[in-house]
């Protein structure tokens, strides 16, 4: 079992609001990821981080920012929800000579 | 353009039956593939990972085989049990990037029926 953790599992919020999504992980793994993932759908990279310090955007847009200072913390955070970030979004981790990815729960964020 | 296709999109088979699941990929260059098992509301677990020189692999009741020429794969289940509904994951990895970028299919979602 990955330990890698992911909080809260669901957010239920008004338009407009600030939220951060949590996500940890304990297995000292330098890259870490998040993903966006609709019903039916392909998970979608939105940003990604090589270590601490570092932080990339991916392939999806996305208004979400991320920080990584510390390396086992990668938090997401929307300034201001919208009903669009309705999704499930995946927090990922992979070691530093591997790209094998464990993933974390997932929160699912309703935006009404 | 690099992408992975998955069929069926949806299955539903009885308890005890066999299924296979398919894999078809336009990735280039290839380093990996790997099947995930997503249960609902859960993040995705890997089952198995096959490289270029593999064939098949296997993992329990899951048997994996991997054309590379063709670029296909394929996810055998073996004697399902109800605990196997959950979406099937394709995910092809380049070995172009650092970052072992990754491709995912869309999945197909599997519902074993009593």
């Amino acid at each position: 079992e990955a330990d890698i953790y992911q909080t809260p599992r669901y957010l239920v919020i008004g338009t407009g609001k600030k939220i951060t999504l949590e996500c940890s992980q304990t297995m000292g793994h330098d890259k870490m990821y998040w993903y966006q993932q609709d019903p039916g759908m392909e998970l979608h990279l939105i940003h990604y981080s090589y270590g601490v310090n570092s932080t990339e955007k991916g392939d999806l847009s996305s208004e979400s920012t991320v920080s990584r200072i510390r390396t086992e913390h990668f938090p997401l955070t929307l300034e201001s929800a919208r009903p669009s970030h309705t999704s499930q979004y995946l927090c990922a981790s992979s070691g530093k000579d591997s790209n094998e990815q464990f993933f974390g729960p997932g929160t699912r964020l309703t935006v009404l | 353009k690099n992408q992975v296709e998955q069929s069926p999109q949806s299955l539903i088979i009885l308890e005890g039956k066999n299924c296979t699941l398919q894999c078809n990929y336009t990735v280039s260059p290839f380093s990996n593939l790997r099947w995930y098992k997503q249960d609902t509301g859960r993040g995705p677990v890997s089952l198995t990972i096959m490289t270029f020189s593999e064939n098949t692999k296997s993992n329990g009741r899951y048997t994996a085989t991997l054309d590379a020429d063709t670029k296909q794969s394929s996810l055998h289940i073996t004697a399902s049990q109800l605990s196997d509904s959950a979406s099937y994951i394709c995910v092809v990895s380049d070995r172009g990037s650092t970052l072992g970028r990754l491709y995912f299919g869309r999945g197909t979602q599997l519902t074993v029926w009593p």
